[in-house]
């Protein structure tokens, strides 16, 4: 079946650095979401990726979707505390139906 | 406008025993999808109810079955609890699917089930 998986699982980052996040799917894919849980809290979405190669910037935060729609990255410029975190990417696929999430990079930083 | 919502908070039941975990989507949204979310994990697909029937499901045995009434709110139910069934369970609304491409989902706080 399909399978998501991301690198790293664990990210620490000294507080105004900057670092990448990646998402790699075993099939191609037709979306993919990106998501926020803070620790105790839930899932919260961030942003939809939809074309080939497309780039979405939210502020601080870069996503990109892979030209062969199989990978996706996100990159956050001048980490900062509020950017503690786990962020997951689920990828769509149109004749599944559903959304498959990754495991997630946790990332924290140190002030 | 409320969220998700989804209750209980948190349970503790006994292995063999059954659960009904409930949920209720935010205003205006018809799809309800329930997910399982083990410690440091992602969330697990389970499965995915519009007009009131199940039309997505993941790799979870028939021990678990769901429900969706017509107001759109939906119930989990898990029988003959396993200790692998700790988890959180996390509820997601969102409208339904739209030209093959799917919105962003919603998530409620999780009920969090503790078997032992």
């Amino acid at each position: 079946g399909q399978q998501v998986m991301q690198i790293p699982q664990y990210q620490h980052v000294q507080e105004g650095e900057d670092f990448t996040t990646y998402c790699n799917s075993s099939t191609t894919l037709s979306n993919i979401q990106w998501y926020k849980q803070r620790p105790g809290g839930h899932p919260v979405f961030l942003i939809q990726l939809v074309k080939s190669g497309e780039v979405k910037k939210q502020k601080r935060l870069t996503f990109q979707f892979g030209e062969a729609k199989k990978n996706s990255s996100l990159h956050i410029t001048a980490t900062q505390t509020t950017d503690v975190g786990t962020y997951f990417c689920a990828g769509f696929k149109a004749a599944g139906n559903k959304l498959t999430f990754g495991g997630g990079t946790r990332v924290l930083v140190k002030p | 406008d409320a969220g998700v919502t989804q209750s209980p908070t948190h349970l503790i039941k006994t292995r063999g025993q059954q659960v009904t975990l409930r949920c209720s989507p935010k205003s205006g949204h018809d799809t309800v999808s329930w997910y399982q979310q083990a410690l440091g994990q992602g969330p697990q697909f389970i499965f995915q109810y519009y007009e009131e029937e199940e039309r997505q499901r993941g790799n979870f045995p028939d021990r678990f079955s769901g429900h969706q009434f017509p107001n759109y709110s939906s119930e989990l139910n898990v029988n003959a609890l396993l200790l692998g069934d700790s988890a959180l369970y996390l509820c997601a609304s969102s409208l339904r699917l739209t030209s093959g491409r799917p919105h962003e989902q919603y998530f409620g706080p999780g009920t969090r089930l503790t078997v032992t």
